[in-house]
């Protein structure tokens, strides 16, 4: 199968400060990736459409310019996490859309997540 | 807009036992898709069957099933012969097609504990 890798696993920073998380298509070109954010004990909430080469879409009620989202090449998106905050502690999955060879549906790969914490 | 509605927050089963787990949804969409992912601790999202709404036949993937019943917008997967390795939590998601984008949207998930 696909596989779809984050870095890093696991942050902790202060206050202010800003994150960078990174979402890699290993071994296939994925044109469109997604971003999710998952609170402990609960589901994944979409938060950004990243599209190669063009602007990200956004979920209603999602911060654009809290959330930086840039997807510069076919294999790579990067979600920035600026001025954080602690209630921006949470999971982060990133997908990346790969073209079904037994299905006309364009399935999405996940990553193994990432941990932020702000203290 | 679409909602994924799953019922059972926490489930447990004995190993080698068959278990379901209920999914419901609402939409308006014609053509979309219904997924059952798998979480387990490490937290990686694990596709377990896809069901595409368009198929009448149940889809099947070794002792994961699936019964989709399309009028009631009912997608319940079933385990059979469970194993210590399907502990994890399970969501239901649907999948359909916004702006030319394909889209999620997931259920709050069950968590499945298989007992030895």
């Amino acid at each position: 199968g696909a596989v779809v890798s984050q870095h890093p696993s696991r942050v902790i920073c202060k206050s202010g400060t800003s994150v960078k998380i990174e979402c890699r298509s290993l071994d296939f070109q994925a044109t469109t990736m997604f971003w999710y954010r998952q609170f402990p004990k609960k589901s994944l909430m979409l938060m950004a459409t990243s599209n190669e080469g063009s602007k990200a879409t956004y979920e209603q009620g999602v911060e654009k310019d809290k959330f930086l989202i840039n997807h510069a090449s076919l294999t790579l998106s990067t979600l920035t996490v600026t001025s954080a905050h602690p209630e921006d502690s949470s999971f982060y999955i990133c997908s990346a859309r790969a073209f079904g060879r037994h299905s006309s549906y364009n399935e999405q790969f996940f990553g193994p997540g990432t941990r932020l914490t702000v203290l | 807009a679409q909602t994924v509605t799953q019922s059972q927050p926490e489930m447990s089963v004995q190993e080698a036992e068959t278990v379901t787990l209920s999914c419901t949804y609402d939409t308006s969409e014609n053509n979309y898709y219904l997924f059952w992912y798998k979480q387990p601790p490490s937290r990686q999202m694990i596709l377990v069957i896809r069901q595409e709404a368009y198929k009448q036949q149940n889809a099947t993937e070794n002792r994961f099933s699936v019964n989709f019943q399309k009028a009631a917008k009912s997608f319940s997967l079933k385990i059979s012969d469970s194993q210590l390795g399907d502990t994890a939590m399970y969501f239901c998601a649907f999948g359909f097609s916004q702006g030319g984008s394909e889209k999620l949207v997931f259920g709050k998930g069950t968590k499945l504990t298989v007992n030895p």
